[in-house]
Parts: structure tokens; sequence; C-alpha cells
């Protein structure tokens, strides 16, 4: 079956370190990947996504995320964490075959002051 | 620019009462629709998409139903509404060709009591 799989229901960080939200996928051939972050009671705000190129993709706010084939994960990174990145981001992935993205279930970032 | 509109932002509905959530799209032609649900805060399940007027598919059976009246309008319907609809519900749209990300609503939050 092709999914994305997101290993950590939440994340907690201090302000001003590095964080890493980390995302697997399991789907053949070549994927393409997203990064969308929610905030509460609102829609999805898409952050980047990588479609073919560089494996370090660069999106808003500061995030990136590096796509690694040999290990099918596609972990997004932000360098110095803020308390207003507390959300919640999700990984998502497109497949050949289908319109629609499948997105994991999710990972709770907290920063903390 | 496109932007997407969803309304209404909540909505509280007794069982049995019909459903009807509405979508609409600006700027854009002939985009491809999407209804997701999500429940609990977490993981976004899709319901229905839609790639032209008329043309509607649904990925899981339900009590749901989706329309597509007009090229940018994408609305989620219901006869009789039952406790486990309540959930909250995302309108998305994305470009009808090639692989990019899709664009969300800022959803409704449905409570059927």
């Amino acid at each position: 079956a092709q999914s994305v799989a997101q290993p950590e229901d939440q994340v907690n960080v201090a302000e001003g370190n590095p964080l890493t939200v980390k995302c697997t996928y399991s789907v053949s051939g070549n994927p393409y990947l997203f990064w969308y972050v929610q905030y509460p009671n609102r829609g999805l705000q898409f952050l980047l996504k990588y479609i073919t190129g560089d494996n370090l993709v660069k999106g808003s706010y500061g995030f990136e995320a590096e796509f690694n084939k040999s290990q099918t994960s596609f972990h997004l990174k932000k360098p110095s964490a803020l308390v207003s990145d507390s959300a919640l981001y999700f990984c998502a992935v497109r497949y050949r075959g289908r319109r629609a993205l499948t997105f994991g279930s999710g990972t709770r970032l907290q920063v903390q002051p | 620019s496109q932007t997407i509109h969803q309304w209404p932002a909540t909505l509280v509905q007794p069982v049995g009462s019909p459903l009807s959530l509405e979508c609409t799209v600006e700027g854009t032609s002939n985009p491809n629709l999407y209804w997701y649900r999500q429940a609990a805060g977490r993981g976004l399940q899709l319901l229905f998409y839609s790639v032209g007027i008329g043309q509607i598919s649904s990925e899981v059976p339900q009590n749901l139903s989706a329309s597509r009246p007009q090229d940018r309008q994408f609305i989620l319907s219901s006869k009789k509404l039952l406790l486990s609809d309540s959930g909250f519900y995302l309108c998305a749209w994305s470009l009808g060709e090639g692989w990019t990300e899709a664009f969300f609503g800022q959803g409704t939050r449905l409570t059927v009591v």
C-alpha cells in the first residue's frame, strides 16, 4: 500500500533550538511529497513540496525539508524554532494514478519559551 | 490570485437533519476539488474529489454525498445526519493538470447532536 507515516504524535522543542518533524513514505516510483501546517480550527496551509531536483527543499516561514530516497524519508526541519511554530504538521504524498493527496496522521509541535 | 471560500465556519445540527456545506474557488478554471474530513484534530480522510462538472469520485462508503453543479462550486450533502458525521470538514482545490499542491479552505466544524 502506498502511504505516508509520521511516527511521532508530538514533538517538544525549546524556542531557539532546531526542530525536526519526521515523515516516511511507502510508495513506488518517484513520489511527490508535501508538508502542511494547521493552526487550531483552521484549514491547512501549504509549507513546501518536493517534486524533483535538489533534495533539500526550502519553504515558507523558514522551514525546509530533505528528501532521502534511500531512507524513504522527507523530514521537516527548521534551524531555530519559534513559539509561534507550535501547530499541527502534516506530511502528504501524491502518487501516480491519483489526483488527491494522502496525508499522514499529523505531528503536534510544541515550542516552549 | 486564487482564493477558496468555505461556509459555514461552524454548524450544529440535530441527528436526522439534512446537511449542505458549500465551497467555491475563485481565480482559476477547471480545478480539481476535494472534500476531506478530519476527526479528533488529527488525520485527514479523503471523502470525495471531482475533476470536472458533474464528475464525482467517492473514496469511502458513507452517509454523505457530493455534487459539483458549476466549475468552481463543490457541495457536500447529507439527507439525514448521524452522530458519527461530526467532525471538521475541509474543502480543497488543486490545478487540473500536473503535480501540484492542494490549497485548503478554512474548514467547517460540524457537530451533530
